[in-house]
């Protein structure tokens, strides 16, 4: 079982739609979450990290933790083209050891 | 300011010969990180290192080595390269590894082709 589950997609939304992103994990000890986003042929960069269970939200995006459930999730609310990317979820397990998920390919169509 | 840099960018090597993969970051970071990225697997972690002279395996460290004789320096050495070590490798950094406040700053990444 890995560490750190996503559904590669692709996911496309339209334009201006909310995209929604799930990671799940397996370590019921982790402590910190993080979403990356990485553009085609770069390096990934953070969007936003969460360690308390429930939401919080940075601009247009929100971060949704639920630690019963082992559940991580993204939104983008009026989603942009300039949106289109791989979102990457990170795990950091109760050995300290981080783990990435193989990513989630979103696409938003104008 | 440079940030956190990687060279070369592109690399073409043959089975069975060494390569170093240079990481340097301006930033004064404790932590800093190998990363491999391959399709359908994501990214890995080869290995990490707390501070100058501290280095600890990740999860996939077999055929790499490493040293941090400097902060600012984190070289990655393949042994005897091998076609299945062809990948996109990153070198990342950050102040603090394991809590909430790690935010981990990534290098442009160095593209290895193995033949």
């Amino acid at each position: 079982q890995k560490e750190v589950e996503q559904n590669s997609g692709p996911l496309s939304v339209p334009e201006g739609a909310i995209a929604s992103l799930n990671c799940t994990y397996s370590d019921r000890g982790s402590q910190s979450f993080f979403w990356y986003r990485q553009y085609s042929g770069k390096s990934p960069e953070l969007i936003m990290f969460i360690y308390s269970n429930g939401d919080k939200e940075d601009g247009r995006f929100t971060a949704q933790l639920n630690k019963a459930s082992q559940y991580v999730s993204l939104l983008i609310r009026d989603s942009q083209p300039s949106d289109s990317a791989t979102y990457l979820c990170a795990v950091t397990n109760t050995g300290n050891q981080f783990y990435f998920g193989t990513g989630t390919s979103l696409t938003v169509i104008p | 300011d440079a940030g956190i840099t990687q060279s070369p960018r592109y690399k073409i090597t043959e089975t069975g010969r060494q390569v170093t993969l240079m990481c340097h970051q301006t930033w004064s970071h404790s932590y800093m990180f190998w990363y491999r990225q391959d399709l359908g697997h994501g990214l890995r972690l080869i290995y990490y290192s707390a501070a100058a002279d501290i280095t600890d395996k990740g999860e996939v460290p077999d055929g790499y080595v490493v040293s941090r004789s400097k902060t600012e320096n984190f070289p990655l050495t393949l042994e005897s390269a091998t076609r299945s070590q062809t990948s996109v490798y990153f070198c990342a950094s950050s102040t603090v590894a394991g809590g909430p406040q790690e935010t981990q700053y990534f290098g442009p990444g160095t593209r290895l082709l193995v033949l």
